[in-house]
């Protein structure tokens, strides 16, 4: 499995931007980025994927670079109700394979 | 409603003692999963399993076992064997697909296990 690198934690002030990185510099032409979020003590939540073109949907943008090696995501107003702990995870796309989550990014929005 | 449920939500053991937490799913996915959680921490991967009948270790499966006897069912038996048990426990299912396309894992709400 491909690995992922992201920051511990960050803060981002309601109503702005949060921008979370992740790296995966050894993602392979197969395998999709995948980001999920996790609100204590629930189960993690799928927010968007993508293998190398820009998405966006109603939770979220990604952003991934041309090289594949880095995305981004981000969340275009921030609210409380973000705080959560983000993951990016690589999967190639077609399920058969162990699904692996990092440590992810603790992220406090902050009022 | 179609979902993945993990019960009980709460469940207490004493020291020695086996226990088996339940996760099902009518999603009709192929692929389930089990993960570990501990404070602070992210998620561990103990057992998967992508059809009836097979499964397949985790990065943390010692202290553990599983069966999936039916496509709906993946249940987690916590053994003795486990040292450290108490944690929050994580069950998930996701397609499989030969052709590819949004494999997204939906997850239950997990179990929190103490042993005393």
């Amino acid at each position: 499995d491909a690995k992922t690198t992201q920051p511990p934690s960050m803060d981002c002030a309601e109503g702005r931007a949060a921008n979370l990185p992740c790296n995966h510099s050894t993602i392979s032409g197969n395998e999709y980025v995948y980001w999920y979020r996790q609100i204590h003590s629930q189960g993690p939540q799928y927010i968007i994927h993508g293998l190398k073109n820009n998405e966006t949907n109603e939770m979220a943008s990604l952003i991934i670079t041309e090289d594949r090696k880095s995305s981004t995501l981000i969340l275009p107003h921030a609210t409380l109700r973000d705080t959560a702990v983000y993951y990016c995870i690589v999967r190639a796309n077609f399920g058969n394979e162990k699904l692996t989550f990092g440590t992810g990014t603790r992220l406090t929005i902050i009022p | 409603d179609g979902g993945i449920t993990q019960s009980p939500k709460y469940l207490f053991r004493k020291e020695g003692q086996n226990v088996t937490l339940s996760c099902e799913q009518n999603l009709n996915h192929d692929a389930m999963y089990w993960y570990r959680q501990d404070p602070g921490q992210g998620l561990r991967l103990i057992y998967y399993s992508q059809i009836v009948n097979d499964f397949q270790k985790g990065d943390i499966a010692e202290g553990y076992s599983v069966s999936r006897e039916k496509k709906e069912s993946f249940p987690l038996t916590v053994t003795s064997a486990q040292k450290n048990p108490t944690a929050f426990y994580l069950c998930a299912s996701s397609i499989l697909t030969r052709t590819g396309g949004n494999t997204e894992a939906f997850f239950g709400q997990g179990t929190r296990l103490t042993v005393v």
